[in-house]
């Protein structure tokens, strides 16, 4: 089986500060790992993936993620938040054979100005 | 390049009425999948398609929901008749290949109100 768990619904940060989205993997088998954004009426949109090649992920808009299979996460980071990071931001798991996408529930990031 | 198309983004209609919806995949992409979005459920995959082929079919709530690809290039969600815990938003993604690494695109949804 697999799964992920966000924690926080809802993250608040003041414009420039770190941001930091937890996300917590269960999986029997090594993992796939995606981090998704969604902007008000729209869809999802990929951020980053981790297909086993290095620990630490880049992607688009600055942000970034570390694997790190001894303590089970995918925390997702960016060094400065901006206020255009306003959005709801998705972890999501995937396994060798499965076809599905499992998705958590969500983290709701707000940025102060 | 177009990406994955949904219509219509907006549905309002009565307690019983039929709805479809439509989805567009990237071309070229032979996975589709069909997903709901609640507040109270999250994200939730209703079923989804290979090749045109559904294949898994074991989050469709309930027989009033059908799903449908006729072609690489089309696939329709169907409420009959529809309730007002229909009420979601439908998303619609697509996926070239089936190779674990590969990620979703999805379309921008269909905001759903059943009154």
């Amino acid at each position: 089986a697999q799964s992920v768990t966000q924690l926080g619904s809802h993250v608040s940060v003041s414009e420039g500060a770190l941001v930091l989205l937890r996300c917590n993997y269960s999986s029997s088998v090594p993992p796939y790992l995606f981090w998704y954004v969604q902007y008000p009426n729209q869809g999802l949109q990929l951020l980053l993936k981790y297909t086993s090649a290095a620990t630490l992920v880049k992607g688009i808009n600055g942000f970034e993620a570390e694997f790190k299979k001894s303590e089970t996460s995918f925390h997702l980071t960016k060094p400065s938040a901006h206020m255009s990071d306003a959005a709801e931001y998705f972890c999501a798991v995937r396994t060798p054979g499965n076809e599905k996408l499992t998705f958590g529930t969500g983290t709701r990031l707000t940025i102060i100005p | 390049d177009a990406g994955v198309i949904q219509s219509p983004r907006h549905e309002v209609t009565e307690m019983g009425q039929e709805v479809t919806l439509r989805c567009k995949p990237i071309s070229g992409h032979n996975s589709l999948f069909w997903y709901r979005q609640t507040m109270m459920r999250g994200l939730e995959l209703l079923i989804y398609f290979n090749n045109n082929v559904p294949i898994d079919d074991s989050g469709m709530p309930e027989d009033r929901f059908s799903a449908k690809m006729p072609n690489a290039s089309f696939s329709t969600l169907k409420i009959q008749p529809s309730e007002p815990r229909d009420s979601a938003v439908y998303f619609c993604a697509s996926r070239y290949g089936q190779a674990t690494n590969i990620a979703q695109h999805f379309g921008d949804g269909t905001r759903l109100s059943i009154l």
